[in-house]
């Protein structure tokens, strides 16, 4: 199982929607995780960071479910501007220095 | 804020040409790293330093160089440009102390060999 896995999607859903991704994780030892968001040819930039049990910032919310080793993000209201990909991050852990990317779900909202 | 600088962002190469691209920090980061991101492959790690003097490999070294001799530069040197090298490359770093992932990524480097 690879250490993280998302739904390569595209996602397509209408402004106003909600949609929620999620992203699998092998490694029980993670304490934290991030989303990134990544726009067309551009760099991935950081979203959100989830510790615990979850963190909210306006329309957006992730969540952590430890028991079922896997984080969500849930996206309310969706814009034409939330269309991009999203990036799932474990840290560095256990003595690695290299944080783990998912390859990302791609969400495209459409008018 | 200058953050994470690469250059170039373009960069046109023959087979076999050898070229330097360029990453700088100011945050004072001793984490830093290279990234190559190609269509349905999502970020690959291929070399990494956690200080002045310390490198180490990632998951895609074949083919490329680096050095680490001030905390601020971290050169990916190409040694003899192949097709399979056309990709879009990213600069990353980050505080080993702190909050731990949260990486801050140059704006890409799109290399093309021909």
């Amino acid at each position: 199982r690879k250490e993280v896995e998302q739904d390569p999607g595209p996602f397509n859903v209408p402004e106003g929607a909600t949609v929620a991704f999620n992203c699998t994780y092998s490694n029980s030892a993670s304490q934290s995780f991030f989303w990134y968001r990544q726009d067309c040819r551009k760099e991935p930039k950081l979203l959100m960071s989830v510790y615990s049990s979850g963190n909210e910032d306006g329309r957006f919310t992730a969540q952590l479910n430890r028991a079922s080793q896997y984080i969500s993000l849930l996206i309310r209201d969706s814009k034409l501007s939330d269309s991009a990909t999203y990036l799932c991050v474990l840290p560095k852990s256990g003595g690695s220095y290299i944080p783990t990317f998912g390859r990302g779900t791609s969400l495209i909202v459409h008018p | 804020n200058a953050g994470v600088t690469q250059t170039p962002k373009f960069q046109v190469l023959k087979t076999g040409q050898s070229m330097t691209l360029q990453c700088a920090q100011d945050m004072n980061h001793e984490y830093m790293s290279w990234y190559r991101q190609d269509p349905g492959m999502g970020l690959r790690l291929i070399h990494y330093s956690v200080g002045a003097g310390i490198t180490d490999q990632g998951e895609v070294p074949n083919g490329y160089n680096v050095s680490r001799s001030t905390t601020e530069d971290f050169p990916l040197r190409l040694l003899s440009a192949a097709p399979s090298q056309t990709s879009v490359y990213f600069c990353a770093s980050s505080p080993l102390r702190g909050p731990t992932g949260e990486l801050f990524f140059g704006e890409g480097s799109r290399l093309t060999v021909l």
